[in-house]
C-alpha cells in the first residue's frame, strides 16, 4: 500500500510570502498526483494535476513539480485567500489489479 | 457550468443503511471519459476515496469497505447514488461526490454533506 507523507503539517506564514509543501510517497509512484486546496466547511478545489499542469482558472503563483516519489506545491507569493489545508492526491493502480484506487496525503495547514 | 450537489439523511442509527445522492449538472454520465467518485473526510481529518462509477457502467470500491458499498446511477434524473450498509459511528463524515473526466483527479466537486451516526 503506498502512503503520502505531507510536510509540514502546519505552515505558519504571512501575506507575500513564499509557501513550499512537500508530499512525498513510499515508492516511487506515477505523474497521476493532484494538489488541492480546502477551505473550512468548503469542498476540496482541484489545483495541480498530473504534478505540474495548473486546473482551469487557478492563479498561476500556484505550480506543482517534482517526480518519483517526491512531489512540491508551491505557492510564489501567498494572497490572504491562500491560507487554508493542501491535500496532495495519488491515482494507484498496480499490474495485479487494474481497479483504481486514490489515496491523500493528510494535509498540511497554511496558515497567517 | 458543472454542478453537483449530496443529499442524504444527517442521521443514521448504527447498523442502518445510509443512502447518499449526487444530483449532477453540466455534464452526461453517459459521455465517454466521464466518471462520478464519492469520498468522505471524518471531522479533522483526511480525505479518503470510496467507490466511482464510469460512463460505461463499470464500478470500483475501495477494498476496506467494498463489502458495504454499492454505486449506481440512474441517468432519468442524473443522479449517483452510494449505499452504506451496517453503518457505525466511525462512519461519521462529509461525504462528497466528485467528477473526473481522466480518471486521475477530481475537477468538479459538490458541497457535502454531514452525516452523523449515533443512536
Amino acid at each position: 500500500e503506498i502512503v503520502l507523507t505531507q510536510s509540514p503539517a502546519t505552515l505558519s506564514l504571512s501575506p507575500g510570502d513564499r509557501a513550499t509543501l512537500s508530499c512525498r510517497a513510499t515508492q516511487s509512484v506515477t505523474d497521476h498526483l493532484a494538489w488541492y486546496q480546502q477551505q473550512p466547511g468548503q469542498a476540496p478545489r482541484l489545483l495541480i494535476y498530473d504534478a505540474f499542469s495548473r486546473a482551469t482558472g487557478v492563479p498561476d503563483r500556484f505550480s506543482g513539480s517534482g517526480s518519483g516519489a517526491d512531489f512540491t506545491l508551491t505557492i510564489s507569493r501567498l494572497e490572504p485567500e491562500d491560507f487554508a489545508v493542501y491535500y496532495c492526491q495519488l491515482y494507484v493502480t498496480t499490474h495485479f489489479d487494474p481497479s483504481p484506487m486514490y489515496t491523500f496525503g493528510q494535509g498540511t495547514k497554511l496558515e497567517i | 457550468q458543472v454542478t453537483l450537489r449530496e443529499s442524504g439523511p444527517p442521521l443514521v442509527k448504527p447498523t442502518q443503511t445510509l443512502t447518499l445522492t449526487c444530483t449532477f449538472s453540466g455534464f452526461s454520465l453517459n459521455a465517454r471519459t466521464m466518471r462520478v467518485a464519492w469520498f468522505r473526510q471524518p471531522p479533522g481529518k483526511a480525505l479518503e476515496w470510496l467507490a466511482r462509477i464510469d460512463w460505461d457502467d463499470y464500478k470500483f470500491y475501495t477494498a476496506s469497505l467494498q463489502a458495504r458499498l454499492t454505486i449506481s446511477y440512474d441517468p432519468s434524473q442524473n443522479q449517483v447514488v452510494l449505499m452504506m450498509t451496517n453503518m457505525d459511528p466511525v462512519d461519521t463524515a462529509t461525504y462528497y461526490c466528485a467528477r473526473t473526466t481522466t480518471g486521475f483527479s477530481f475537477d468538479h466537486w459538490g458541497r457535502g454533506t454531514l452525516v452523523t451516526v449515533s443512536s
